[in-house]
């Protein structure tokens, strides 16, 4: 596997349930990113990680819930949703933050019924 | 606060007819500038950056953009485009001490053969 991948790509899931998005990047970078993709909206910032320390979050409800364990991964874990969470999610990583290239992975595409 | 505003979110344009997609930011301190472009099912790739130096910036597949300080506009171009470049195009800023990038809403470039 190379640059950033996400699992799984498609996620259904009730408002009920319990799920976690994964996101990988061997890369080597420092820093890892969450962002939420909806239409005709700008992409939003979610979380920072910069070190496997959290280091920016942007008022994101208390049902997203972050985890990054070591510098490669990073979870996402979801509960209680609710159906205009509905959106791509997307992962990015870079070398540290601040101004370096940000590298995507492919997305998970969520939807909440 | 910063803010991206890209003002066509729809550009249709014949193929091998150039193009530009228009980018304005509005910041009080000094900016980093990127486009990114995604395709169909993937996440974001970068096409170029300007940090410093020449305003002309030259990025991958034959693109361009051009800062203009005084506009505050970071426009992004190519000669001919080719069915290929059929994407969504996204400019993003980021300031010299943040942790974070802020993204326009994105244009949709279409190439119709």
């Amino acid at each position: 596997e190379t640059g950033v991948t996400q699992t799984p790509r498609h996620l259904v899931m009730g408002m009920t349930n319990k799920k976690s998005l994964k996101c990988e990047q061997h890369l080597g970078h420092n820093a890892m990113y969450w962002y939420k993709q909806s239409a005709k909206k700008p992409l939003e910032l979610m979380f920072v990680y910069s070190l496997e320390e959290r280091v920016e979050n942007n008022s994101v409800p208390s049902r997203f819930s972050p985890e990054c364990p070591n510098s490669s991964h990073l979870f996402l874990h979801l509960h209680t949703l609710q159906p205009e969470d509905s959106a791509l999610y997307l992962c990015a990583s870079s070398q540290m933050t601040g101004f370096d290239e940000q590298y995507f992975g492919p997305g998970t595409r969520l939807t909440v019924t | 606060a910063q803010s991206v505003t890209q003002l066509d979110s729809q550009v249709p344009v014949f193929e091998e007819a150039p193009v530009e997609l228009r980018c304005n930011y509005s910041s009080s301190v000094s900016v980093y500038l990127f486009w990114y472009v995604q395709y169909p099912n993937q996440g974001l790739q970068l096409l170029l950056k300007y940090l410093s130096g020449s305003t002309l910036v030259k990025g991958i597949n034959g693109f361009e953009a051009e800062f203009n300080k005084s506009q505050t506009s970071f426009h992004l171009r190519k000669p001919s485009v080719h069915i290929s470049d059929t994407a969504e195009y996204f400019c993003a800023v980021t300031l010299a001490a943040g942790n974070q990038f802020y993204f326009g809403t994105g244009t949709s470039l279409t190439v119709i053969p």
